[in-house]
């Protein structure tokens, strides 16, 4: 069975551009879930996306956003750069909220992001 | 707001020893989970154990358990008979409305 797969693996920009990373979750699971983690800080949650619909999202500026498709994989966006979001972000997938119950999280490899 | 806190940046165990992980937590949520992850070198996270709030029996999955305090609100993990392959970043993690996690504690196991 496929895990979870990310990409870029790595993405390099520059101020002020816009970032687009993707995620495919693994077969069956219909949460997605996104996170930043920048060295020395763990993991802070961005976003959670089931069924195609945003369920939550931490507290992240309105740059930050994204969506999940049909299919069920999902797109993090990342507009006007700025160096502090240079971080690994990492996309989770899980089985969804009608399965009962908060899912264990299956975790990606990541996309490093460097802002230059 | 949900927190989650990890005291210890670092911890050593030798190998084949025992070795307990601690985490607090806050929350004014009654329904949650509380997970502990870890994420090796390579980076990729892997679980290692889940707890329900709802359930009053500690979480086992071989070597490793919990020791699950809600009042105190505290989830801390044992690894019993730490094995080199346990050398890694542990993250405890709550579930709930949002998700939280920890720091990350880094453990290394000593041949």
């Amino acid at each position: 069975e496929a895990g979870v797969t990310q990409s870029p693996t790595h993405l390099i920009k520059t101020r002020g551009q816009q970032a687009t990373l993707r995620c495919s979750p693994i077969s069956g699971h219909t949460s997605v879930y996104w996170y930043q983690q920048a060295l020395g800080l763990g993991l802070q949650f961005l976003l959670w996306y089931d069924e195609g619909e945003e369920r939550n999202r931490g507290n992240f500026p309105p740059r930050f956003s994204g969506r999940q498709f049909p299919n069920y994989s999902s797109e993090l966006n990342v507009n006007a750069l700025e160096l502090e979001d240079s971080a690994l972000y990492l996309c989770a997938s899980s089985l969804g909220l009608d399965t009962g119950g908060y899912q264990p999280q299956h975790f990606g490899d990541g996309t490093r992001l460097s802002i230059l | 707001a949900q927190t989650v806190t990890q005291s210890q940046p670092e911890m050593s165990v030798q190998e084949a020893e025992t070795v307990t992980l601690s985490c607090t937590y806050d929350t004014s949520e009654s329904d949650y989970y509380l997970f502990w992850y870890k994420q090796p070198p390579s980076r990729q996270m892997i679980l290692v154990i889940r707890q329900e709030a709802y359930k009053q029996q500690n979480a086992t999955e071989n070597r490793f358990s919990v020791n699950f305090q809600k009042a105190a609100k505290s989830f801390s993990l044992k690894i019993s008979d730490s094995q080199l392959g346990d050398a890694a970043m542990y993250f405890c993690a709550y579930g709930g409305n949002q998700f939280y996690f920890g720091t990350g504690t880094s453990l290394t196991v000593i041949p």
